[in-house]
């Protein structure tokens, strides 16, 4: 079975602080995903990538980056948190041209 | 633009029986239809997955149709268990080549005893 685990399922930060969620997956997928899901708007993509060391902007992008530095690891960074971001992130894996993704459990992210 | 509708936004229903939850969509090229369960707190299962070529499938108690005409599609559970309370969501993709969907905000269904 396919497998993605995030690193926190519950985190609580600071505004102004800079927040790190990581995602491992353990299928060998080349794609990586992140969405943020919020109450009424449904899941919306802020980055996602082909390949190691490569990442493509989403629809929402803006205060956020992302590293993928190898292919099992995708990397969301919040580089100074806002309360705006405070957020349910999934993380999803899929191999290229299949587009059934599979998703991680998430990670609840409350900013103070 | 592409966008994904999805009714009803909440649904309560009596354990054992039926339920049928919609998708309207907009999505252009039309690729495939995803139907996914998400429980409380955790992410998205993939349940179904229908091409333009396939009007119905099914898993389980559940059976999803698909009209591409109408650009419409309905996900039907029967005999409902109180482990179907969950939200459903809707996701369509787009034939440009590359893994873009669009996401419903999905239906809360509940299920009581």
């Amino acid at each position: 079975d396919v497998k993605v685990t995030q690193s926190s399922r519950y985190l609580v930060k600071r505004t102004g602080e800079k927040v790190f969620l990581e995602c491992v997956q353990d299928m060998d997928h080349e794609n990586m995903f992140w969405y943020r899901q919020d109450p009424g708007l449904g899941l919306r993509l802020i980055y996602f990538s082909y390949d190691v060391k490569m990442k493509e902007k989403g629809d929402i992008p803006e205060g956020y980056s992302v590293s993928r530095e190898k292919k099992e690891r995708f990397s969301l960074i919040l580089e100074s948190a806002s309360t705006n971001q405070t957020s349910m992130y999934l993380c999803a894996s899929s191999f290229p041209g299949r587009n059934t993704q599979y998703f991680g459990p998430g990670t609840r992210l409350t900013v103070l | 633009k592409n966008q994904v509708e999805q009714s009803p936004q909440s649904l309560i229903i009596l354990e054992g029986k039926n339920c049928t939850l919609q998708c309207n969509y907009t999505v252009s090229p039309f690729s495939n239809l995803r139907w996914y369960k998400q429980d409380t707190g955790r992410g998205p299962v993939s349940l179904t997955i229908m091409t333009f070529s396939e009007n119905t499938k099914s898993n389980g108690r559940y059976t999803a149709t698909l009209d591409a005409d109408t650009k419409q599609s309905s996900l039907h559970i029967t005999a409902s268990q109180l482990s179907d309370s969950a939200s459903y969501i809707c996701v369509v993709s787009a034939n440009f080549g590359n893994e873009k969907l669009t996401f419903g905000t999905g239906t809360r269904l509940t299920i009581i005893p």
